[in-house]
């Protein structure tokens, strides 16, 4: 069956820092990765996806992704935290290959960011 | 709309009563998702639309739970005889077809 792992529930960073937020999935297809960010009492937002194309990932607001096959993994990083980066993160899977497309998401990681 | 709608935003109900979540989506988008998120957890697949057909509903946790798009447009989820177990957020998503979801702000809802 496939699943996300989000490795760390909250994590704390300062500002200017690196933010890293882990992600791995388990899939016996290539999946399509995606990172959603949640602000409060907001809907969830897409920051970036991953669809076979390169391997590297930018998406908005300076995030991007790595896809790695070999080690499962679809890790998101930023250089420099900014207060306003604080929100919970989300990864995501998806199995395109027929009508199906629902996401399967990670339990989410609470990114913290002192001044 | 701009993006996609949900009502109500928030709903507090008791424990037996029936509850319609409505979820309004991007114009044009071809495909409708519903998910349920619990608190802590990321949210959980419920069931999806293409068009007016429900493709898949193998997320429903149990026959109290429905939902419908009739005309392929607005959806809505239906959950009867509600219990507090079915507190949470409910989420719901569009995309253009097989591609990016977008989703709504949620209903959250609180059975007493």
């Amino acid at each position: 069956a496939q699943s996300v792992t989000q490795l760390g529930s909250h994590v704390s960073v300062s500002e200017g820092a690196l933010v890293l937020l882990r992600c791995n999935y388990s899939s016996s297809v290539p999946p399509y990765l995606f990172w959603y960010v949640q602000y409060p009492n907001q809907g969830l937002q897409l920051l970036l996806k991953y669809t076979s194309a390169a391997t590297l990932v930018k998406g908005i607001n300076g995030f991007e992704a790595e896809f790695k096959k070999s080690e499962t993994s679809f890790h998101l990083t930023k250089p420099s935290a900014h207060m306003s980066d604080a929100a919970e993160y989300f990864c995501a899977v998806s199995f395109y290959g027929g009508s199906q497309g629902n996401l399967i998401f990670g339990k989410g990681t609470k990114l913290s960011v002192k001044p | 709309g701009a993006g996609v709608s949900q009502s109500p935003r928030y709903k507090v109900t008791k424990r037996g009563q029936d509850v319609a979540l409505r979820c309004d989506p991007i114009s044009g988008h071809v495909s409708l998702y519903w998910y349920r998120q619990a608190l802590g957890q990321g949210p959980e697949f419920l069931t999806y639309f293409n068009y007016e057909a429900q493709q898949d509903k193998s997320g429903l946790p149990n026959d109290r739970f429905s939902a419908e798009r009739p005309e392929g447009s607005i959806s809505t989820l239906t959950i009867q005889r509600t219990e507090q177990r079915d507190s949470a957020m409910y989420r719901c998503a569009s995309s253009p077809g097989m591609g990016t979801q977008y989703f709504g702000p949620g209903t959250r809802l609180l059975v007493l």
